[in-house]
């Protein structure tokens, strides 16, 4: 089954404390991304990757670390947390950006940091 | 488990005309949210419209308006005036506010052409 996986799905923090959250695709698509979701502003576009070792920030870049050593994963990395970074996080993927390229979305990680 | 149905893959429509863009949802909820994403190529999520279930009055932003009806669990689109900026892929989203849950499920989209 064609699916994007995210993990862990709901994880509570304190400041500081480095995290990572994984995201895995299984259908060989070349373009991943990552987005916020907060109430009243909609989704925002985190980081976005074209392919492997190709990564570039989208709207909300500050405080976020990705990397893309293989084509499947594209992990989100937030090396000191914040309480402003208390969201829901969406990882994405399409084949590529061609209008008919569909995107799937992940099941979504609820991330709190206190 | 919620589930969200955009029964159109793509449409096309010209430039001006209005267009109409369907969206049904499956939840044995009472207290949610409703929402329309565009996103053009660029890959970004702007946020078109949102509607709280409780709230009985249509939301309307601008050219976009939605026609909510709660009972039969439909939440459409209208775009008025359609332009070709109004090209891009449209998804329509529902969150359930229930036990502090807050995530978003996703349509699979539609995708608009405004042709010139």
């Amino acid at each position: 089954e064609a699916q994007v996986t995210q993990n862990p799905r709901y994880l509570i923090t304190v400041t500081g404390k480095k995290l990572t959250v994984t995201c895995s695709q299984n259908m060989n698509h070349e373009y991943m991304s990552w987005y916020r979701q907060d109430p009243g502003l909609g989704l925002r576009q985190i980081y976005y990757s074209m392919n492997v070792e190709v990564t570039d920030k989208g709207d909300v870049p500050e405080g976020y670390k990705v990397s893309r050593k293989e084509k499947r994963n594209f992990p989100l990395i937030l090396e000191s947390p914040s309480p402003n970074q208390t969201s829901l996080y969406f990882c994405a993927s399409s084949l590529g950006l061609a209008v008919t390229d569909t995107q799937y979305f992940g099941p979504g990680t609820r991330l709190t940091v206190l | 488990a919620q589930t969200v149905t955009q029964s159109q893959p793509e449409m096309s429509v010209q430039e001006a005309e209005t267009v109409t863009l369907s969206c049904t949802y499956d939840t044995s909820e009472n207290n949610y949210y409703l929402f329309w994403y565009k996103q053009p190529p660029s890959r970004q999520m702007i946020l078109v419209i949102r509607q709280e279930a409780y709230k009985q009055q249509n939301a309307t932003e601008n050219r976009f308006s939605v026609n909510f009806q709660k009972a039969a669990k439909s939440f459409s689109l209208k775009i008025s005036d359609s332009q070709l900026g109004d090209t891009a892929m449209y998804f329509c989203a529902f969150m359930s506010r229930m036990n502090r849950d807050d995530k978003i499920i996703f349509g699979k989209g539609t995708r608009l052409h405004i042709l010139p």
